[in-house]
């Protein structure tokens, strides 16, 4: 089955620099992959996703980009703000009825002001 | 928008003893998920319905049963409680051949 392996489990930036997670999915079926982020004891919140038909894409400050020869992607936050804290989880599936998400271990981002 | 709801927000339990988790999802969404976070861990999938049959299954114990029902709403079951089972429980949906999945705000079970 699927197995997506996510890096580095925390980062801590300075307020306005930029943040980047990356992933790596095992299951070349998968062609779906979102971005959550959570806040401590709060739901997964849907940030940003990318569909395997395209490289990338931006939201914003948030940005995405998948590479599926090396079945990795990424996430770029720009100019990172302290309500950007939070864990961020990456997640990968296959485009059927009721398919799971795969998550990734979670990003502990930190931003310091 | 409307949400996914879920209830109870949080429960407590003894060992041994069983519950059931309820998730109402989004309007017109027709498939719903269930996920299980303990602390500091990443969801885990445990099963899927869309139209009311089951359509994935994950690591899900065979004390934990799930259904959906005819107006889409879906019930967790849960049996012989233990301690280990301490989590939470999140339901998402999502619509049809849609890919996004919106989470509810979670359950909170606490086993003693």
């Amino acid at each position: 089955g699927e197995n997506v392996e996510q890096h580095p489990s925390t980062l801590s930036v300075q307020e306005g620099d930029s943040a980047v997670i990356k992933c790596t999915y095992s299951d070349s079926a998968s062609n779906y992959f979102p971005w959550y982020k959570q806040e401590l004891g709060k739901r997964p919140q849907l940030i940003i996703d990318i569909r395997s038909n395209v490289g990338e894409k931006k939201d914003q400050r948030i940005a995405v980009t998948l590479n599926k020869t090396a079945k990795h992607f990424s996430l770029h936050i720009t100019e990172t703000q302290p309500e950007d804290s939070a864990v961020y989880f990456c997640a990968a599936s296959k485009r059927e009825y009721g398919n799971k998400l795969v998550f990734g271990a979670g990003t502990i981002l930190r931003v310091k002001s | 928008a409307a949400g996914v709801i879920q209830s109870p927000r949080h429960l407590i339990k003894e060992k041994r003893e069983t519950a059931t988790l309820k998730c109402y999802p989004i309007p017109r969404h027709d498939t719903v998920y269930w996920y299980q976070q303990g602390p500091g861990q990443d969801p885990q999938f445990l099963i899927s319905f869309y139209e009311k049959m089951q359509s994935d299954k994950g690591s899900i114990p065979d004390r934990f049963s799930a259904q959906q029902f005819s107006d889409y709403h879906s019930e967790l079951n849960m049996s012989s409680l233990e301690l280990g089972d301490s989590a939470l429980y999140f339901c998402a949906s999502s619509s049809g051949l849609e890919y996004e999945q919106y989470f509810g705000p979670g359950t909170r079970l606490t086993v003693t």
